[in-house]
């Protein structure tokens, strides 16, 4: 079954930085984008940014533009976000999503990872 | 920025049927995805262009979208409906509705 797997939980000091990964299984893939959100305990869904595993193109939103970094590795099917200059309201869980390849007006995730807690305290 | 609004909760009865509704400006226009969360998990799709359902989540769901509202209808609500409902929009970024929080007594 199409599965996204992250990495574990993540204790920074502020101004550090932290990077998740997001293991893809079960299907191609550099055939779908992956996006990432994040949602603050008690808090909405934030959405951060896309990527395109297969171009390694990315899309990152205006908020975290400067300190949100979007890679892979495409023969591990693994996605990495890296999040800079981490501050105290960073601190959240993120998610990885899988996005259909269409027309960006359109896509929506599914699945997604079972997300990462990233604790930032001094 | 574009803004969806949503109700911060809706309560309905066991058995009958909850209407989710999420407003922006002339929504109708663009597609509208929602998500289900319990407590203590990652969302879950349950409806994505407005009124598809992805395979696994029941006929129960349903969805529509027209003018300036998006409604998610949840038909024979069970108590494991109980959850955190999300919309979703792209507009020039994604967005997301700031949830509903759905109560079945």
């Amino acid at each position: 079954q199409v599965q996204l797997v992250q990495s574990g939980a993540e204790v920074k000091k502020p101004g550090a930085s932290v990077k998740v990964s997001c293991k893809a299984s079960g299907y191609t893939f550099t055939s779908y984008d992956i996006n990432w959100v994040r949602q603050a305990t008690g808090q909405g869904l934030e959405w951060m940014g896309w990527m395109n595993p297969n171009s390694g193109n990315t899309g990152y939103a205006q908020k975290f533009q400067g300190r949100v970094t979007m890679t892979r590795n495409t023969s591990i099917s693994t996605a990495y976000m890296e999040l800079s200059s981490l501050r105290s309201e960073d601190t959240a869980v993120y998610y990885c999503a899988r996005a259909p390849r269409i027309v960006v007006v359109a896509t929506w995730f599914d699945p997604w990872g079972q997300g990462t807690l990233v604790t930032v305290s001094s | 920025s574009y803004e969806l609004t949503q109700p911060l909760s809706v309560s309905v009865a066991l058995g009958q049927t909850a209407r989710i509704t999420c407003g922006g400006n002339n929504i109708g226009s663009k597609n509208v995805h929602w998500y289900q969360q319990k407590p203590g998990q990652a969302p879950v799709l349950v409806i994505y262009r407005d009124s598809n359902r992805p395979s696994g989540i029941p006929e129960r769901f349903s969805g529509s979208n027209s003018g300036n509202t998006a409604t998610l209808t949840i038909s024979r609500a069970q108590a494991g409906d109980e959850a955190d409902y999300y919309c979703q929009v792209w507009d020039s970024s994604m967005v997301f509705g700031g949830g509903t929080k759905l109560t079945v007594l």
